[in-house]
């Protein structure tokens, strides 16, 4: 059975610096790898995705990286802003057909 | 282009009741799945509907079913509602070949 940790499982930064979350699972037998952002209440919305094949991604200020035979992901945002604050998600593809297993999620606090 | 359509934004059921949430996938996804993420956690694997049948299902108990209609949209009914029922209920969306979900704002429900 497919388990996703996240650690830690709270981080708080001042503005500007680099933050570094990390996510693992059990099984490396995986589809992809989907990095989210929740906001407190809300739904989720995509921040990268990592095929199975891919290294890493990147996307302006956030760069994820894969490491399949470690089971290991680490999304890096890049001087962080009071805006980052929210809970970032891991979720792992387990199948073909679309199944996810999440992480519990890292709460992160920018303070200004 | 309208992403995942949730409905309602939040409600309040008494235990024992029965409940009915809706969502409406993005324009071409033609697979929703459904989730359920408790205050604190991750959000868990409900069940999966394509081509208007339960594809594949999560560990939840029979009191949670759903159906999926021509329109690709889908419903979750929840009977003999339990406070531990109380969480918010995610429809996430893809299109068969493309792993990249896009997720609903979700629906809050609270059972007293």
């Amino acid at each position: 059975k497919q388990e996703v940790t996240q650690i830690p499982a709270a981080l708080s930064v001042p503005e500007g610096e680099n933050l570094v979350l990390n996510c693992s699972f059990t099984d490396s037998a995986i589809y992809n790898l989907q990095w989210f952002r929740q906001d407190p209440g809300k739904g989720l919305t995509s921040l990268l995705l990592i095929q199975s094949s891919q290294r890493e991604q990147t996307s302006g200020r956030l760069n994820a990286s894969l490491d399949k035979s470690s089971g290991r992901s680490t999304l890096y945002i890049a001087a962080s802003q009071p805006g980052d604050s929210a809970t970032y998600l891991c979720a792992v593809l387990t199948d073909s057909w679309g199944k996810f297993q999440f992480g519990a999620g890292t709460q992160v606090v920018v303070t200004p | 282009d309208a992403g995942v359509t949730q409905s309602p934004t939040h409600l309040i059921k008494t235990r024992g009741q029965q409940v009915t949430l809706r969502c409406s996938p993005k324009s071409g996804h033609d697979t929703v799945s459904w989730y359920q993420q408790a205050l604190g956690q991750g959000p868990q694997f409900i069940f999966q509907y394509y081509e208007e049948e339960e594809r594949q299902r999560g560990n939840f108990p029979d009191r949670f079913s759903g159906h999926q209609f021509p329109n690709y949209s889908s419903e979750l009914n929840v009977n003999a509602l339990l406070l531990g029922d109380s969480a918010l209920y995610l429809c996430a969306s893809l299109a068969q070949g493309n792993y990249g979900y896009t997720f609903g704002s979700g629906t809050r429900l609270t059972v007293v």
